[in-house]
Parts: structure tokens; C-alpha cells; sequence
């Protein structure tokens, strides 16, 4: 297994524009969480999902933001009508249930919105 | 809720001191506590985690962490550090009793290993 595949590595956007990332997680684990990170800051979690199943988003996150795991998979992240203030680096994280091992993290996709 | 606080910014030691990089947290019930690193253009790693047991729990590239109940800790630690252990730092706590999956992470502290 390669890792956490996380797609494009960059992301250059108007505002205002649609933007989808995608993130391929370890074969075997279950879950897989969405996370952004701003400079100087830690990893601030978005959504996450066991199987095809969103157990959690983020009360941060606004309706704009939108994420699926079609068949358990792969998972797609979109952020609609983007601005400024969503520019930062999206991180896709994977585990098993128990995190016997924490996440295994991809090397996220670095959004600028201009 | 969930919280961790990483109180320094900045930890800068000699190559071959012993380090320590600070972590507390707030957590409702139990917690799973992480550390990652993440080196320069690189992504985060997975160094060690507490989950029950022994207090001290032992991580790879010989790192280690001391969780302390009393103090709400987890602390971390090598007793020789290496100029290659000059990275990012970031402790993580999760709530095992609500079997929430997310984790939540400080704010990190830079490491720098001077030769």
C-alpha cells in the first residue's frame, strides 16, 4: 500500500469558484477524517467517515463545504462559492476504528483562494 | 469538549540533551492521547500514542511520552536529541469513553536541534 493519496497538490482558485479535492485512504482502514491546517496553527478537524458513513462534521464548517465517501472508499471533499478565508491546506487522514496506530495522514492539497 | 495546549512555541536543545516538547489536555472521560511530527515538507507522522497502561509509553525514532492523570500531561520525550529530530510537533487527544472518532490537535511546537 502507497499511503494516503491526497489530489491535486495545489490549488489555485478564483473566489467565488468550486473546488473538489480527492483523497484515496489506506485499503484497510475504516475511517477517514478531513482536517485543515493554517500556518501556525495544528490540524483542525472537518468531517469524518466510518465506511460510507459521515458520523461527524464539524459545527465550524459551513454549509458550503461538502464531503463523500462514495462505497466506503475513496473520499471527495467540495468547498462552493470559495473565499479568501478558505484558503489553507486540506489534510485527509486514515485509520482503523481503534487508531491502534493513529492516523496515517496524506501530504494534503494546498488551496489559495485569489 | 476536547482540548490540547502545547504552552511553547519554540523548544530549542543541544544535540546529545535530553528533550521534552509539553502537552496538556482537557478531555471529558477518558483520553487517547497522540503525538505526530511532521518534518519540513513532509506530512504528519504517526510518533506514539497512550491508550490504558503503563504510563510511559515508547514511540519510534526513539521517542517517548509520560502520561500523567493528576496533571493532565503527555509529555514528550528523548533522552539524546538529534539534529535530525528538528521538526514540527503535535499532540493530539481523543475521548475514548464517547468512542468519538475525531481527534483533536494542538497548536504544535517547533523543535530545533542545534549541533
Amino acid at each position: 500500500d502507497t499511503g494516503v493519496s491526497q489530489d491535486p497538490r495545489h490549488k489555485i482558485t478564483k473566489r467565488g469558484q468550486n473546488v473538489t479535492f480527492r483523497c484515496d485512504p489506506i485499503s484497510e482502514h475504516n475511517r477517514l477524517y478531513w482536517y485543515r491546517q493554517t500556518l501556525g496553527q495544528g490540524p483542525e478537524f472537518l468531517t469524518y467517515f466510518q465506511n460510507e458513513a459521515q458520523l461527524e462534521k464539524s459545527r465550524l464548517l459551513s454549509d458550503r463545504f461538502s464531503a463523500e465517501r462514495p462505497k466506503g472508499s475513496f473520499s471527495t471533499l467540495e468547498i462552493q462559492r470559495t473565499e479568501q478565508g478558505d484558503s489553507a491546506m486540506y489534510l485527509c487522514a486514515s485509520s482503523w476504528e481503534d487508531q491502534r496506530r493513529g492516523y496515517t495522514f496524506g501530504s494534503g492539497t494546498r488551496l489559495t483562494v485569489v | 469538549a476536547q482540548s490540547v495546549a502545547q504552552p511553547e512555541d519554540q523548544v530549542n536543545v543541544a544535540e546529545g540533551n535530553p528533550l521534552t516538547v509539553k502537552c496538556t489536555y482537557s478531555v471529558s472521560g477518558n483520553p487517547y492521547l497522540f503525538w505526530y511530527v511532521q518534518y519540513p515538507n513532509r506530512g504528519l507522522q504517526f510518533l506514539l500514542k497512550y491508550i490504558t497502561g503503563d504510563n510511559l509509553v515508547k514511540g519510534s525514532y526513539g521517542f517517548e511520552a509520560e502520561f500523567n492523570k493528576s496533571q493532565t500531561s503527555f509529555h514528550l520525550k528523548k533522552p539524546s536529541a538529534l539534529v535530525s529530530d528538528s521538526a514540527l510537533y503535535f499532540c493530539a487527544v481523543r475521548d475514548r469513553d464517547t468512542n468519538a472518532g475525531k481527534s483533536t490537535f494542538g497548536d504544535g511546537t517547533t523543535l530545533t536541534v542545534k549541533p
